[in-house]
């Protein structure tokens, strides 16, 4: 839910739980997808990415899925740590020579202990 | 991935003057990019650094208020100048051509900027 004051929204989650984080993106004609991680006082940290003739991509412990025809992404984090407890953002480049990132709100992930 | 610093870590200035943040990275990339992050927000596109030519704005952000230096492929600089106190922000260099997908942007650590 919305968390007020830090304009973002937010989801708490059990030590050990898995976490989906979602997003939506605005541009029907992008074509590669970025989710970072954005630790307090850090700069956003790549993850992992995806491009638009994939659906699905695994990482160490994470899986993206991007939905074109809804324009929906999401991150999925696998046994969800205290360590991963950050902002998380989506982020998408419209390709071709464009080269700039489009970034969404953002989502502030909490881990329990 | 290329390492990326940028320099000051963070500073405190007064309202009308102007601070130059620096970014270096360890290596030569193809894309410099400025953004800045206000507040419990996301990140936003200043502009895109071009080496040996003017930077490219975003629409709200113009070269007066925000210059741009690349003298480089691994050096450069933002200005933020005659500041008032809606300037305070992180400030974050990012770049494009420096890992093992050339898409991807990486980021510095940003600078946090406190205008009183």
């Amino acid at each position: 839910g919305e968390s007020v004051g830090l304009h973002l929204p937010t989801l708490s989650v059990q030590e050990g739980d898995n976490s989906i984080i979602n997003c939506a993106y605005s541009n029907s004609a992008s074509d590669y997808f970025i989710w970072y991680k954005q630790e307090s006082g850090k700069g956003p940290q790549f993850i992992i990415d995806i491009r638009s003739n994939m659906d699905k991509r695994q990482g160490q412990r994470v899986t993206v899925l991007l939905n074109k025809t809804v324009k929906h992404l999401s991150l999925q984090i696998a046994a969800t740590q205290p360590g991963d407890s950050a902002v998380y953002f989506c982020a998408e480049n419209s390709g071709g020579s464009n080269y700039k990132l489009t970034f969404g709100k953002g989502t502030l992930l909490t881990v329990n202990p | 991935s290329a390492v990326i610093s940028q320099k000051p870590s963070r500073d405190i200035c007064q309202r009308g003057t102007s601070l130059t943040i620096q970014c270096q990275v360890d290596s030569q990339v193809t894309m410099m990019f400025w953004y800045r992050q206000q507040p419990g927000q996301s990140l936003t596109l200043i502009a895109t650094a071009n080496q040996g030519s003017e930077a490219t704005y975003e629409s709200g952000f113009v070269i007066d208020k925000f210059p741009i230096s690349r003298p480089n492929l691994t050096f450069s600089t933002l200005t933020v100048s005659n500041m008032s106190p809606e300037d305070s922000s992180i400030y974050l260099c990012s770049v494009e051509g420096a890992g093992v997908s050339t898409d991807t942007q990486y980021f510095g650590p940003g600078t946090r900027l406190t205008v009183l």
